[in-house]
């Protein structure tokens, strides 16, 4: 069974650190990994998708690495805002489990100005 | 552009209580899911749909059926609703599945039973 692990559940940082956010799955067999933003009490907003042939996707501040072979992948924020304050959700489409998407907990990150 | 649509927003249902949320998108999806998003649990599956008149169980469908009876509306159903189904649900729905689906969230309807 496919599991989606996000470390750490919760991170504070001081305005303009650059930060890693990181997810581990446990079977390499993925169509393609999302990283998802959550605000507080709203819906989820898809930040970037990596196929399963990819390596990397870059949007903006955000920059998000897969390897699959070792099962992980990492969201890479620069130059933190206050703005950037939310829960980074990390999921999994399984190969061969279909259509769904497998989400990790997530992790909610504090930016401090 | 309305994207995915879900009500009611809020609801306060008592104990064997029924009711139906309604998911709508209007993106000529064929794909549509409903999940449950709890503290310390994540999102989690309850049904998805691969297109008109198709439906299928996730992970958590027990107290939950689904109704896909047109194209662009899901609908998620509460026959006695119980407190364990006190929960933020939210819709879903993608063109297509593989390496290059991108998932559509509605913003949530939360849900508390008493």
């Amino acid at each position: 069974k496919q599991e989606v692990t996000q470390i750490p559940a919760a991170l504070s940082v001081p305005e303009g650190e650059n930060l890693v956010l990181n997810c581990s799955f446990t079977d390499s067999a993925i169509y393609n990994l999302q990283w998802f933003r959550q605000d507080p009490g709203k819906g989820l907003t898809s930040l970037l998708l990596i196929q399963s042939s990819q390596r990397e996707q870059t949007s903006g501040r955000l920059n998000a690495s897969l390897d699959k072979s070792s099962g992980r992948s990492t969201l890479y924020i620069a130059a933190s805002q206050p703005g950037d304050s939310a829960t980074y959700l990390c999921a999994v489409i399984h190969a061969q489990a279909g259509t769904a998407l497998i989400f990790g907990k997530g992790t909610t990150l504090s930016v401090s100005s | 552009n309305a994207g995915v649509t879900q009500t009611p927003k809020f609801r306060v249902l008592k104990t064997g209580q029924s009711m139906t949320l309604l998911c709508a998108q209007d993106m000529n999806h064929e794909y549509m899911y409903w999940y449950r998003q709890d503290p310390g649990m994540g999102l989690r599956l309850i049904h998805y749909s691969v297109g008109e008149g198709t439906t299928a169980k996730g992970e958590v469908p027990d107290g939950y059926n689904v109704s896909r009876l047109k194209k662009q509306n899901f609908l998620l159903g509460l026959e006695s609703a119980a407190p364990s189904q006190t929960s933020v649900y939210f819709c879903a729905s993608s063109y297509i599945t593989g390496p290059g689906n991108t998932i559509y969230f509605g913003e949530g309807s939360w849900l508390t039973v008493v």
